[in-house]
């Protein structure tokens, strides 16, 4: 079967500094893969997706950015953290054959940025 | 725009009532998800309604997919702490997909 895993599981971060969380799926090939952010009981908001390795769709301009360096692996990364950066990281996959749109979450990532 | 609006925003209710929750947008759906987290958590699929007019059924609760795929509701029969949660609707459009702001549930036991 397949499993999404995220870490860190919840991050304390001083602005400004760098930042580096990843994802990584297990049991599925060639898949999907997806990075959202989530205020405090709101809705996700899509920040970047990714249909292969190496290649990168970013939704929102802001001073994040993701990569992808092996088909499994998704990672999100900030050079220099702003406040407004905090939220719920969740990243999420579905796989790429028979066009399902149905999404598969990992446990997500708790950032503060103080 | 591909905005999904959910109402309402937030609901509390007794263990034992029946509730429904819309989710609409002013586009045509291909399909549509629903989705519950957690606190702390990431969001779990529910269900998937792609056919206009479509009712699917989950124990207690109920899908509906409007005729014209534009809304979408989730009505729960009578209500159970365990239900208790954010609901959120989705769609997918190619290979992004777009979240409503969510109904926060809240039953009390």
């Amino acid at each position: 079967s397949q499993t999404i895993h995220q870490w860190p599981a919840t991050l304390v971060q001083p602005v400004g500094s760098p930042l580096s969380l990843e994802c990584t799926v297990e049991g599925t090939s060639n898949p999907n893969l997806y990075w959202y952010r989530q205020a405090a009981g709101r809705g996700l908001q899509l920040l970047f997706y990714s249909v292969g390795i190496g290649q990168i769709s970013s939704e929102v301009p802001q001073n994040l950015s993701a990569s992808r360096p092996q088909d499994r692996q998704f990672i999100l990364s900030s050079k220099k953290l702003l406040l407004s950066d905090s939220g719920f990281y969740l990243c999420a996959w579905i796989p790429l054959a028979g066009g399902s749109y149905e999404q598969y979450f990992g446990p997500g990532t708790r950032l503060t940025v103080t | 725009t591909q905005l999904l609006e959910q109402s309402p925003q937030f609901l509390s209710i007794q263990e034992g009532e029946n509730l429904t929750v819309y989710c609409n947008s002013s586009s045509v759906f291909s399909s549509l998800q629903w989705y519950r987290q957690e606190p702390g958590e990431g969001p779990v699929l529910l269900v998937t309604v792609v056919t206009g007019g479509e009712v699917k059924k989950l124990k207690r609760l109920t899908f509906q997919f409007g005729d014209a795929r534009k809304d979408s509701s989730l009505h729960i029969t009578a209500a159970q702490p365990g239900d208790t949660g954010l609901y959120l609707c989705a769609r997918g459009n190619f290979n992004k997909f777009y979240f409503g702001s969510g109904t926060k549930l809240n039953v009390k036991p």
